[in-house]
């Protein structure tokens, strides 16, 4: 099956600063995936996601790199804030009859001090 | 659009009693959903993917005798944890995929389970 991993597994950064978050994944086959952001005791919020036919996808101060040579993609957070503070989980999915069936990185934790 | 509720958003109880969990897609038609499981500081991992009227398939490791799975109809799935022990204790969340479209599936809002 899939595996994900996700480094670091805690972030600090200063406000202003930028943020990156890597992931690598197993499965070639793999062909979606979402980067999450949970505050504590809730859902998981889907932030940006990119799919295998592209390599980069920008939202404002967000954005996801895709290698699927190396089997790893990234989040950049530009400019962040203390609103940005927590924790951020990387996804991956196969798409077809698995499409929505996710294998998540362990997370990781960003502190942004102001 | 592309509400998923699940209920209740916690839970209470003692060891040995079971415990269901709902999960409904208020705003589309979800074939499929999926369970997962987060403990304390740990990652999302995914139990069971639900499907409607068929039944569920479960990940390595995950007892289906313990954890049961109903998806009855194309807008709820629950999740009955039975003969729940303190280890149980989690934090569990659903979500549903859209028939219709094939993009992301949406996530409910989880239910603490506390086992005492």
């Amino acid at each position: 099956g899939e595996n994900v991993e996700q480094h670091p597994s805690t972030l600090s950064v200063q406000e202003g600063d930028s943020a990156v978050i890597k992931c690598t994944y197993s499965d070639s086959a793999s062909n979606y995936f979402p980067w999450y952001k949970q505050e504590l005791g809730k859902r998981p919020q889907l932030i940006i996601d990119i799919r295998s036919n592209v390599g980069e996808k920008k939202d404002q101060r967000i954005a996801v790199t895709l290698n699927k040579t190396a089997k790893h993609f990234s989040l950049h957070i530009t400019e962040t804030q203390p609103e940005d503070s927590a924790v951020y989980f990387c996804a991956a999915s196969s798409g077809g009859t698995s499409y929505g069936k996710l294998t998540f990185g362990q997370g990781t934790i960003l502190t942004v001090h102001p | 659009g592309a509400v998923v509720s699940q209920h209740p958003s916690w839970v209470i109880c003692k060891s040995g009693t079971s415990v269901k969990i709902e999960c409904r897609s208020l705003d589309f038609q979800a074939t499929t959903m999926f369970w997962y499981r987060q403990f304390p500081k740990q990652s999302l991992m995914l139990m069971a993917t639900s499907n409607e009227g068929s039944k569920a398939t479960y990940e390595q490791g995950v007892e289906k005798d313990k954890f049961l799975i109903n998806h009855a109809s194309l807008t709820l799935s629950t999740l009955t944890v039975t003969s729940a022990h303190p280890e149980d204790s989690s934090f569990y969340i659903c979500s549903a995929r859209d028939k219709a479209k094939l993009t992301e599936a949406f996530f409910g809002q989880g239910t603490r389970l506390t086992v005492v």
